[in-house]
């Protein structure tokens, strides 16, 4: 059983926006501005998408956003594309002794 | 570029040891991370361990049983894995941080760069 709760399946039409939730406690998500999401197709090793709740890395397109209320992050896809459709994980750190807890994933599919 | 290899099938009880060759950057000044893939199932934090390796990290679930360490000298990463059981079948992966010179829990982002991942099978 995963620490972070994700719903199981998101699905969306081309260039809709889809939001993926990602909930935690007041010991992970809700305790630090650390939550990060990867992007996994599949086959491949995960991609960072989003680190430091909102913030994304070089070459990811602005379509991916987060954001965090109390324990709850979130993953919003905006103007979804057929190669959005992969699996979604986030991650919060938890403190020294639980540096990286995990959701279970989300399959995104894209109608 | 991260690459791992040392991946196989090995009979429960039996130990592995999974390397994790880096290039391209300075690997010296990273914290580095394994996190492992059941087949069908999500990601799961193994380790992490700084750049000087003075901080080790393990999920309660896993201490004792998983060692990590590193060269900086060969550029490498190893997780020995002793006393394997089935539920350790998995993809392993390894990580790095996304901040150099930055201590595990001050900056505790990481997987801007993985490895392609090793298989490791326990079974009979």
């Amino acid at each position: 059983q995963s620490a972070l709760t994700q719903p199981p399946s998101a699905s969306g039409s081309p260039g809709q926006s889809v939001t993926i939730s990602c909930t935690g406690t007041s010991s992970d998500v809700g305790a630090y501005n650390f939550v990060s999401w990867y992007q996994q197709h599949p086959g491949k090793a995960p991609k960072l998408i989003i680190y430091e709740v909102t913030k994304r890395p070089s070459g990811v397109p602005d379509r991916f956003s987060g954001s965090k209320s109390g324990n709850t992050a979130s993953l919003t896809v905006s103007g979804l594309q057929a190669e959005d459709e992969a699996d979604y994980h986030c991650c919060s750190y938890g403190g020294s002794n639980n540096v990286g807890v995990f959701g279970g994933g989300t399959k995104l599919t894209v109608l | 570029q991260l690459v791992e290899s040392g991946g196989g099938l090995v009979k429960p009880g039996e130990s592995l040891r999974l390397s994790c060759a880096a290039s391209g950057f300075t690997f010296n000044t990273y914290s580095m991370n394994w996190v492992r893939q059941a087949p069908g199932k999500g990601l799961e934090w193994v380790s992490s361990i700084s750049s000087t390796s003075t901080y080790i990290y393990y999920p309660d679930s896993l201490k004792g049983r998983f060692t990590v360490s590193r060269d900086n000298a060969k550029n490498s990463l190893y997780l020995q894995m002793n006393s394997l059981r089935a539920e350790d079948t998995a993809i392993y992966y390894c990580a790095r941080s996304l901040v150099p010179y930055c201590g595990i829990t001050t900056c505790p982002s990481w997987g801007d760069y993985w490895g392609q991942g090793a298989l490791v099978t326990v079974s009979s």
